[in-house]
């Protein structure tokens, strides 16, 4: 069974890097095709896609963020990073990671997501 | 990128009754190679993450309700729900998987009529 959660402050300031870790069971990222997303959803709006990263350490980012984000992985620990950077009150959003497989197409599993708040 | 774009934005439908939602893209997802469509549609309920729905455009995910189905090729996509069920009232979106950036729909609201 897959599962992934994620983790991290619940609340940054303006200009501060935020770092979301996300901590998955059920696969891992170092078996052929296996991907981990993360998609971010701002209060009452749509789901937006930001960055994602293969087991052979292929990694896409969203061309409107890309020079924000960073996405790295622990094959050891079963988790993904993100890092972004520069956080405004628009960053604002509940961040969600997900499971993709190479091969099969959308993001099957999700976890619950986490809140942040970007305010001083 | 491509651009999803679903309508309604919300709908109401009577319990027992059919609702149908449709989402359109603005270049074709069908990957001629595979002959599949990179199409997606999710269901997501207050507080809680999206549930994958259909993929492949048209194939339900494990455990899903067969009252659920998925339609289109190319560009026009459609999700219908054959027989609404009170449990049913949630957002759906589309998102298409055939390149990056990956895009969603906007959303569509269902509520019981």
């Amino acid at each position: 069974q897959i599962t992934l959660k994620e983790s991290g402050p619940t609340l940054v300031k303006p200009t501060q890097t935020l770092t979301l870790t996300c901590t998955f069971s059920g696969f891992s990222l170092s078996a052929s095709a296996e991907g981990v997303g993360w998609i971010r959803q701002p209060p009452g709006k749509a789901l937006e896609w930001l960055a994602l990263i293969y087991w052979d350490d292929d990694k896409r980012y969203s061309p409107s963020l890309k020079s924000r984000l960073t996405i790295t992985k622990d094959t050891s620990k079963n988790q993904v990073v993100l890092i972004m950077t520069n956080m405004y009150p628009v960053d604002t959003a509940t961040y969600y990671c997900a499971h993709r497989t190479y091969t099969s197409g959308p993001f099957d599993y999700w976890g619950q997501g986490t809140l942040v708040t970007v305010s001083s | 990128d491509i651009v999803m774009t679903q309508s309604p934005d919300s709908l109401a439908v009577s319990l027992g009754e059919r609702a149908t939602i449709n989402c359109k893209s603005s270049q074709s997802v069908l990957y001629s190679s595979s002959n599949e469509n990179y199409l997606a549609w999710y269901q997501q309920k207050p507080g809680q993450p999206p549930k994958l729905l259909i993929y492949w455009a048209s194939t339900r995910e494990s455990g899903v309700p067969d009252r659920f189905s998925g339609s289109g090729s190319g560009t026009d996509f459609t999700l219908t729900i054959s027989s609404l069920q009170a449990e049913d009232v949630a957002v759906y979106y589309c998102q298409q998987y055939y390149g990056t950036p990956y895009t969603f729909g906007q959303g569509t609201k269902l509520e019981i009529k």
